[in-house]
């Protein structure tokens, strides 16, 4: 079965960092781009980040650009969303999700495949 | 970045009613469009990639149409199940855009 569990959510106080995990199974991990959704409490989803299957490409959108890395380990068959000074607006779940298809950058089709998604929440 | 628009919000219907939701988006692409479904607490499931691809396992009263600046996701015949929010996707264009989304709700 294919399957995503993501990790490491939590409550951090703004300026804070977290690594969040999302570890793959089901499929061959390698040949696919990865990417992280977010979604604010009662709000809609927000394509934030993608990465391509050999990490030769990645993606960020501007709001998080500079503060959040991705990556990913294909020997462990998981990616990473490192979020450092974060702020209350981070404040979301966060879903890694696979893309539909083999292809050779971060992205280019629709994501078939979610994680339960991990909460992260900014507060003092 | 491309804004995507979803009509209606809300969306109040009865089981068995045919529902039709419309996405616009603010430039005009081809076929990279996808809609999925998301109940409360759940993750996204993709029901609809390239705007009419019916994604493997999911019901055909699901259809979506549409190219340019206009796609709808059309439900056939509304079940129990359906009751849910929906947004569609756009990966035409860097960053991949979501629309607001909406929730269809039992009459």
């Amino acid at each position: 079965e294919v399957q995503l569990l993501e990790s490491g959510g939590g409550l951090v106080q703004p300026g804070g960092s977290l690594r969040l995990s999302c570890a793959a199974s089901g499929f061959t991990f390698r040949n696919y781009a990865m990417s992280w959704v977010r979604q604010a409490p009662g709000k809609g989803l927000e394509f934030i980040s993608g990465i391509s299957g050999s990490a030769g490409s990645t993606y960020y959108t501007d709001s998080v650009k500079v503060r959040f890395t991705i990556s990913r380990d294909n020997s462990k068959n998981t990616l990473y969303l490192q979020i450092d000074s974060l702020r209350a607006e981070d404040t979301a779940v966060y879903y890694c999700a696979k893309t539909r298809r083999v292809a050779g950058t971060w992205g280019g089709d629709a994501f078939d495949v979610w994680g339960q998604g991990t909460m992260v929440t900014v507060s003092s | 970045d491309i804004q995507m628009t979803q009509s209606p919000s809300t969306l109040s219907a009865s089981v068995g009613d045919r529902v039709i939701i419309t996405c616009r988006a603010s430039q005009s692409f081809t076929r990279w469009l996808a809609w999925y479904q998301q109940k409360p607490g759940k993750a996204p499931k993709l029901l609809i990639h390239k705007a009419s691809s019916l994604e493997s396992g999911v019901p055909s009263r699901f259809s979506g149409s549409g190219s340019g600046t206009e796609f709808t996701l059309t439900i056939s015949s509304l079940q129990p199940d359906d009751f849910a929010t929906y947004y569609c996707q756009q990966y035409y264009s860097s960053p991949y855009t979501f629309g607001q989304g909406t929730k269809l709700e039992i009459k």
